[in-house]
């Protein structure tokens, strides 16, 4: 398997564009998982979805964010407009709890380093 | 609302010697999760410890849990250069509806030769 696929692995951006954040999840995991990475924050859940369908998106920052999952092999993190505190590493990670010996072991994919000039 | 806690926050060792990062958590949880992560990459899982008085070994590290304590402790031998990341622990609750992992603040760890 792939693993979980993420892309842009590099976006850099001017204050107030929009950005999209792209994910893939490993095949047949029916969990997807937002994070953001920052030196001062640590590592931050943002949204997470099953079966596409949106669960906890608590820590969605502000009205900027929105996340979607159009399909079970698809989704987004978009931030409009964008701010340089938005600067961070982006993750996504997607797990299948229905693998009782992994309980809800998470993959991550390679992460998205955002930066907002 | 479930609380994470390792310590130490930093840690710098020789090689050759052994340490223990220690992980507590604030309620109760069967399940622990370890990940490894390098500078500038992603996270990698490590251990997946799912009962009380689990124990898992990887090379130069074994991890185990005790959840009467709420402690889990990711203990190091030896340690060789290459060990040096970023761990983390992460706690979850066993019941459907729950599947989010809860992160501690990470432990870096530095070996020195």
């Amino acid at each position: 398997d792939a693993g979980v696929i993420q892309s842009p692995r590099h976006e850099v951006t001017e204050m107030g564009q929009e950005v999209t954040l792209r994910c893939k999840p490993i095949s047949g995991h029916d969990y997807l998982f937002w994070y953001r990475q920052t030196m001062m924050r640590g590592l931050e859940l943002l949204i997470y979805f099953n079966n596409n369908v949106p669960i906890d998106d608590s820590g969605m920052p502000e009205d900027r964010f929105s996340a979607k999952m159009p399909n079970a092999s698809f989704s987004t993190l978009k931030i409009q407009p964008s701010e340089p505190r938005d600067s961070a590493v982006y993750f996504c990670a997607s797990s299948s709890p229905r693998l009782a010996e992994r309980g809800n072991e998470q993959f991550f994919g390679p992460g998205t380093r955002l930066t907002v000039l | 609302e479930l609380k994470v806690e390792q310590n130490p926050l930093f840690l710098s060792m020789q090689e050759g010697k052994n340490y223990t990062i220690y992980c507590n958590y604030s309620t109760t949880s069967d399940r622990l999760y370890w990940y490894r992560q390098d500078p500038g990459k992603s996270l990698e899982s490590l251990f997946v410890l799912l009962s009380n008085g689990a124990v898992k070994q990887e090379g130069r590290l074994m991890a185990s849990l005790d959840t009467k304590a709420r402690l889990s402790t990711l203990h190091i031998t030896a340690a060789v250069h290459d060990l040096s990341a970023t761990y983390f622990c992460a706690v979850d609750r066993a019941n459907f509806g729950n599947e989010k992992l809860t992160f501690g603040t990470g432990t870096r760890l530095t070996i020195i030769p």
